[in-house]
């Protein structure tokens, strides 16, 4: 079945401590992405990547980093988590359409 | 920066009626898109229309593109309860050297039995 993969699903952890979100996609795709949704902001991208070892900032990339060693996986690390980034987090992917599929999300709260 | 914007931001209506949500958008675009959340999970694709395109169907669905206005709608026929869910509007980032959509905050969308 052709899908993206998140884990983990649910994170409580507390601020300063490194953590790392997996995203993981089936399909051969070259484009991936990370977003977070917030109540009231809808979604906004923190990092892209158009093919392995290319990545660059979205729109709200501050205390994100991200890695594209390999094409089927796009991990969102937070160095040093702050509670602003208490937030629902969605993994997408994309190949040559436009069309994107979405994880189903990692809820992260920072304590 | 948020491109879309939907309105209304809430809708509610009796099962078998028809929901409409409005869409606008800022810069130019090569496409809009239009996506469906059932609550707090993964986003899933319904339906792309292109900038040449003005109105496009599928199933219970149509959307309209007015690219003078910078605006699209959406239009589902005969809502269902399954239809509830909140729906967003994205436009493609592609077209300017970067990747991804840029979202509008959604039409949260209720449909009463």
């Amino acid at each position: 079945e052709a899908q993206v993969t998140q884990n983990p699903r649910y994170l409580i952890t507390v601020t300063g401590k490194k953590l790392t979100v997996t995203c993981s996609q089936n399909m051969n795709h070259e484009y991936m992405s990370w977003y977070r949704q917030d109540p009231g902001l809808g979604l906004r991208q923190i990092y892209y990547s158009m093919n392995v070892e290319v990545t660059d900032k979205g729109d709200v990339p501050e205390g994100y980093k991200v890695s594209r060693k390999e094409k089927r996986n796009f991990p969102l690390i937070l160095e040093s988590p702050s509670p602003n980034q208490t937030s629902l987090y969605f993994c997408a992917s994309r190949g040559t359409q436009e069309t994107q599929y979405f994880g189903p999300g990692t809820r992260l709260l920072v304590l | 920066s948020q491109q879309g914007e939907e309105d209304p931001q809430a809708l509610s209506i009796q099962e078998g009626e028809n929901a409409t949500m409005n869409c606008s958008y800022k810069t130019s675009i090569n496409n809009l898109q239009w996506y469906r959340q059932n609550s707090g999970r993964g986003l899933v694709h319904l339906i792309l229309i292109r900038s040449n395109e003005r109105e496009k169907h599928s199933g219970r669905l149509r959307v309209t593109l007015d690219t003078s206005k910078k605006s699209s709608s959406l239009l589902i026929t005969a809502s269902r309860a399954a239809d509830t869910a909140s729906y967003f509007c994205a436009t493609d980032k592609s077209g300017g050297g970067a990747d991804g959509l840029t979202f509008g905050k959604g039409t949260h969308l209720i449909i009463q039995p």
